[in-house]
């Protein structure tokens, strides 16, 4: 079936330093990615997304890219901060949105 | 204030009980869905729904089941608890417009089954 790989699956990093989390889909359907971050204890909640049409987004410190062609996207967050500490999960949603397809996960650790 | 709701949060039963856990959401959802979640680890999809009366098994093998009668209320009930439902259970919604079909989650119900 399909499905949604996603790297790694957990990275630490000190604090200020960048941080890449990379994914990988295989439904060429997939139009829209968007990322999660979920805090200990607390529900997943949306922090960026981007549209198959779109190469790049940015919002302040996080940013994401896209390539359709190799069926990749990544999140970055850049001057990372122990705010971050988190698990980040990407995801990927078919043309109509039938069953979102969620990543495994990437516990990201930023040490002060 | 318009969001997704779950109760309980917090449970604890015994082997063999009948129970069900609640969602409502008030943002006029058209899709919901739940998820089996041990803390911090993979989203299985267990159950989703695209409307009133419509009904889908998710990927996760699972012995609960579910029903939508209303567009806000999904609730997921276990006929007899194992403990191997001990987990987090996650529901979600989200809304068919256009690309942008975002997953607003809500808080969780902790189950555990001794």
């Amino acid at each position: 079936g399909e499905n949604v790989e996603q790297h790694p699956s957990t990275l630490s990093v000190q604090e200020g330093d960048s941080a890449v989390i990379k994914c990988t889909y295989s439904d060429s359907a997939s139009n829209y990615f968007p990322w999660y971050k979920q805090e200990l204890g607390k529900r997943p909640q949306l922090i960026i997304d981007i549209r198959s049409n779109v190469g790049e987004k940015k919002d302040q410190r996080i940013a994401v890219t896209l390539n359709k062609t190799a069926k990749h996207f990544s999140l970055h967050i850049t001057e990372t901060q122990p705010e971050d500490s988190a698990v980040y999960f990407c995801a990927a949603t078919p043309s109509g949105g039938f069953k979102t397809i969620f990543g495994a996960g990437t516990r990201l650790f930023v040490k002060a | 204030e318009a969001d997704i709701y779950q109760t309980p949060r917090y449970l604890v039963i015994g082997t063999g009980k009948k129970i069900t856990l609640e969602c409502s959401q008030t943002m006029g959802h058209d899709k919901m869905y739940w998820y089996q979640q041990d803390p911090g680890m993979e989203l299985h999809l267990i159950h989703y729904s695209y409307g009133v009366n419509s009904t889908e098994k998710g990927d996760l093998s699972s012995e609960s089941t579910v029903s939508r009668i209303r567009t806000e209320h999904f609730p997921l009930t276990l006929e007899s608890a194992r403990p191997s439902h001990t987990s987090q259970y996650l529901c979600a919604s989200s809304e068919s417009r256009g690309y942008n079909e975002w997953q607003f989650f809500g808080p969780g119900t902790r189950l555990t089954v001794l």
